[in-house]
């Protein structure tokens, strides 16, 4: 089982459409990163977050730590927010390095 | 402020060959780390350079190897490529001291034939 779980895999909704896409760990963090890929390749690191819920424009991503779980949305999906969107923990035994889960793809159509 | 760059962007070698990628870090960070991300997959981490050494390691094998520089630019040397290797290798900048957030290049797509 892999220490970074997201769901789902794939998604598809229409502009306009609220987004949720889920992240669960298994190991203990000291944070939380929300990152988008492009087609190309392109890593875009969106949050950071250790507790809590953080906002920017549409985007907003929160955390429970003792659920270990964390939620990524998007409210009023566009087509230029398709892409894949990967969460990634940063373990608390070992900061210097990110675990990734595999992502989730995103399709938006007009 | 240049982000984080790598080069070349795209790269075809044939098995048994050797590979050198390049990174430069972003501005004011000196830690470089880099990830291997297979088709469909999300990366992996293969090793983190500080102060010029290797500081961590992934489970990667000895083919990979790597370098910084002290003006904190990275290379990644894969030896004896076999067609497993075909990836997005992505190189990744911080700072140690700083906050746990990695600011990710481009990244380079290696074909092996």
């Amino acid at each position: 089982k892999n220490e970074v779980e997201q769901s789902p895999q794939n998604l598809t909704a229409q502009e306009g459409e609220f987004i949720t896409i889920n992240c669960s760990y298994s190991v203990g963090i000291s944070a939380l990163h929300w990152l988008q890929q492009h087609p190309g390749g392109g890593i875009v690191s969106l949050f950071m977050l250790s507790s809590g819920k953080k906002k920017h424009g549409r985007l907003i991503a929160t955390i429970n730590i003792q659920e270990k779980h964390s939620s990524l949305h998007i409210t009023a999906s566009h087509p230029r927010d398709s892409a894949v969107y990967i969460c990634a923990v940063s373990p608390y035994t070992n900061t210097d390095k990110l675990i990734f889960g595999t992502g989730t793809r995103l399709q938006v159509f007009p | 402020d240049a982000g984080v760059t790598q080069s070349p962007t795209h790269l075809i070698k044939t098995r048994g060959q050797q590979v050198t990628l390049r990174c430069s870090p972003k501005s004011g960070h000196d830690t470089v780390s880099w990830y291997q991300q297979a088709l469909g997959q999300g990366p992996q981490f293969i090793f983190q350079y500080y102060e010029e050494e290797e500081r961590q390691r992934g489970n990667f094998p000895d083919r990979f190897s790597g370098h910084q520089f002290p003006n904190y630019s990275s290379e990644l040397n894969v030896n004896a490529l076999l067609l497993g290797d075909s990836a997005l290798y992505l190189c990744a900048s911080s700072s140690v001291g700083g906050t746990y957030e990695q600011y990710f290049g481009p990244g380079t797509r290696l074909t092996v034939t």
